[in-house]
């Protein structure tokens, strides 16, 4: 069985400060691993992805995670908020081989303070 | 039309009734998912299609539930006797294929609301 597990329900954090939305995995398998992000009232949209090839992941917006196998997170950062990054974030795990069925985290909303 | 594409965008009916929940899939892409999303919670993954047969139904809550895409493009979220506890945004995805790295790319969700 899978899951992922989103230590934050909420994350504040004022305009250019960084961003640290955190993640833990479990998987029976090798996992590949996701960030999507949800805006208000749009679709979901894949920020990043790993599939078992670099540990360090680049995803767009500037948005960046690193898979650590030893402590079984996958987190999500990014140097400096912008506004337009206020959304709900879920981080994601797939068992196979990155394109069958997803768990989704319960979220976390990050809230940009101007 | 490049994206993912539900409708209704919203569908509000009656507890007892059946409905039906469209997705036209991105032209091309082999497999389609349906999830759904309860308020305050991460989608959860319902069924999935590799070309027109379902190839992991696992995630239907019960047999009131049941999805088709008879011509491998167009699938059809089916929910006889609706309960209160159905009301959820219903979210469909496609990708390219199964078992390869594809992105799956969501459409906006179809909001259901069961009285």
């Amino acid at each position: 069985a899978q899951s992922v597990t989103q230590l934050d329900s909420h994350v504040s954090v004022s305009e250019g400060t960084p961003v640290l939305l955190r993640c833990n995995y479990s998987s029976s398998y090798s996992p590949s691993l996701f960030w999507y992000v949800q805006h208000p009232n749009k679709g979901l949209q894949l920020l990043l992805k790993y599939t078992s090839a670099a540990t360090l992941v680049k995803g767009i917006n500037g948005f960046e995670a690193e898979f650590k196998k030893s402590e079984t997170s996958f987190h999500l950062t990014k140097p400096s908020a912008h506004m337009s990054d206020a959304a709900e974030y879920f981080c994601v795990v797939s068992d196979r081989n990155g394109n069958e069925k997803l768990t989704f985290g319960t979220g976390t909303r990050l809230t940009i303070i101007p | 039309g490049a994206g993912v594409s539900q409708t209704p965008s919203n569908k509000v009916t009656e507890k007892g009734k059946y409905v039906e929940l469209r997705c036209d899939p991105i032209s091309g892409h082999t497999a389609l998912y349906w999830y759904r999303q309860s308020l305050g919670q991460g989608p959860e993954f319902l069924i999935y299609f590799q070309g027109t047969g379902a190839a992991d139904d696992s995630g239907l809550p019960n047999d009131r539930f049941f999805a088709v895409r008879p011509e491998g493009s167009v699938s059809t979220l089916k929910i006889q006797r609706t309960e209160r506890g159905d009301s959820a945004v219903y979210l469909c995805a496609s990708s390219l294929m199964v078992g390869g790295r594809d992105e799956q790319f969501f459409g906006p969700g179809t909001r259901l609301t069961v009285l």
